[in-house]
Parts: structure tokens; C-alpha cells; sequence
């Protein structure tokens, strides 16, 4: 298995709180990625990451930051929680060129109250 | 941006039953991937297959990049086998868009 942790694994909040998101990498894959998962919309990209400090708005960014400041770690922020952004939220990393394949996190289940 | 479309949405099979789930794209395919999401959600990555055929033990995948198309075939599946089956492609800017998924469930 690929060395991804997310944390916390589970987290309610209440509206209108910051909370962050942790993924943490031991594979030193250059891409590391978030989605969130909902009922009836799948999978979709939050933001990414092709490197140390440089991130890229994926299809729903809005309402989300994040940060890259080593390879290992990518971070995501809900700067102020909204009930909308209750779901499952997954980190992904792959090796980018030549190395695509991609592996997820086990998720961390967030509820905003 | 593009499309990606996953049929059938659901399938119900007896154990021991064959399948094959089919992946359609609206636009050039690029580094296609194929995903399982068990009951617990873990989200496994079963394929890359850009083009060709690939097999491991009882999955078989084949994607026919100029026809826009991939199919995950499943044989002689298994109650393990049960949960959702995605399939995966790569915008030119690195944006996996996943289709909307396969919900499989196979009965003892």
C-alpha cells in the first residue's frame, strides 16, 4: 500500500470555523491531490499540487485553500466551514511523467453543523 | 471540460457471474485509470491502462484509446468483489475527472 495518512479521520465542526486537512506522503511523489466525494456528484478535485509551493484550483475550489510547503505534506483548509462542505474528503499522490498511477488516502469524513 | 460517462450505474450479479463494465470519453483519452471503492470505502487503484490490454488474476481491462472507450471485465466474481467501480482520466493539466461509477453488488 502506498504510504498516504490523512488526519484527523473523522471531525464535526461547527459553521462558520476554519478546519484543516492533513495528508501526509512517504512515497516522495512529486503530484498530491484532494477530492471530495458526495451522494450523486462522485469524486471531484478540489485543488493540487505539482511541487513544493506550487498548487492549482481543481473543479470545486471554491471556499478551499491549500498549502504545499515540503514534499510530504499538503495541506487543506476550509477557511470559514459551510454545511455544503460536509462530505468525505480524499488525498491522492502519483509520481506524475511516466510514473501516473494514482493512490488515495483512507479519507477523512467531515460533518459541519 | 470532459466527459466521462460509466454504464451500467448498477449491476446485480450472482457469485460465480461474469461482467463488464464500460467507460466512456467525450475527448481524447490520457492516462486512464481504473478504481474500486469496497464498503468501506478505501478506494483501490486496479489499472493504469492508457491503451491495451492489462490482466490481473481474475480483472482484465482494455482500453481502445482511439474509439474513446475503456472496459473492466470481472470473472467468475466474488462477494468481494461488491462495491463501486471507477474509472478515471487525466485533463492535460493533471485534472483526474472520474466518471460517476459502477455500483456493484454480488450475492453469495
Amino acid at each position: 500500500d502506498a504510504g498516504i495518512t490523512q488526519s484527523p479521520r473523522h471531525k464535526v465542526t461547527e459553521t462558520g470555523t476554519p478546519v484543516t486537512l492533513r495528508c501526509h506522503q512517504t512515497e516522495n511523489h512529486r503530484y498530491m491531490y484532494w477530492y471530495r466525494q458526495d451522494p450523486g456528484h462522485g469524486l471531484r478535485l478540489i485543488h493540487y499540487s505539482y511541487g513544493v509551493k506550487d498548487t492549482d484550483k481543481g473543479e470545486v475550489s471554491d471556499g478551499y485553500s491549500v498549502s504545499r510547503s515540503k514534499t510530504e505534506d499538503f495541506l487543506l483548509t476550509l477557511e470559514s466551514a459551510t454545511s455544503s462542505q460536509t462530505s468525505v474528503y480524499f488525498c491522492a499522490i502519483s509520481g506524475g511523467q511516466g510514473n501516473e498511477k494514482l493512490f488515495f488516502g483512507s479519507g477523512t469524513q467531515l460533518s459541519v453543523l | 471540460g470532459i466527459q466521462v460517462e460509466q454504464s451500467p450505474p448498477d449491476l446485480i450479479l450472482q457469485e460465480g457471474a461474469n461482467s463488464t463494465l464500460r467507460c466512456n470519453f467525450s475527448d481524447s483519452v490520457n492516462n486512464l485509470q481504473w478504481f474500486h471503492q469496497n464498503p468501506w470505502g478505501q478506494l483501490i487503484n486496479l489499472f493504469y491502462i492508457p491503451s491495451g490490454t492489462k490482466q490481473n488474476g481474475r480483472l482484465s481491462a482494455t482500453t481502445v484509446a482511439t474509439e474513446r472507450y475503456s472496459l473492466l471485465y470481472i470473472s467468475s466474481s466474488q462477494t468481494t468483489d461488491s462495491g463501486v467501480y471507477f474509472c478515471a482520466h487525466t485533463a492535460n493539466n493533471n485534472d483526474m475527472r472520474f466518471g460517476a461509477g459502477t455500483r456493484l453488488t454480488v450475492k453469495p
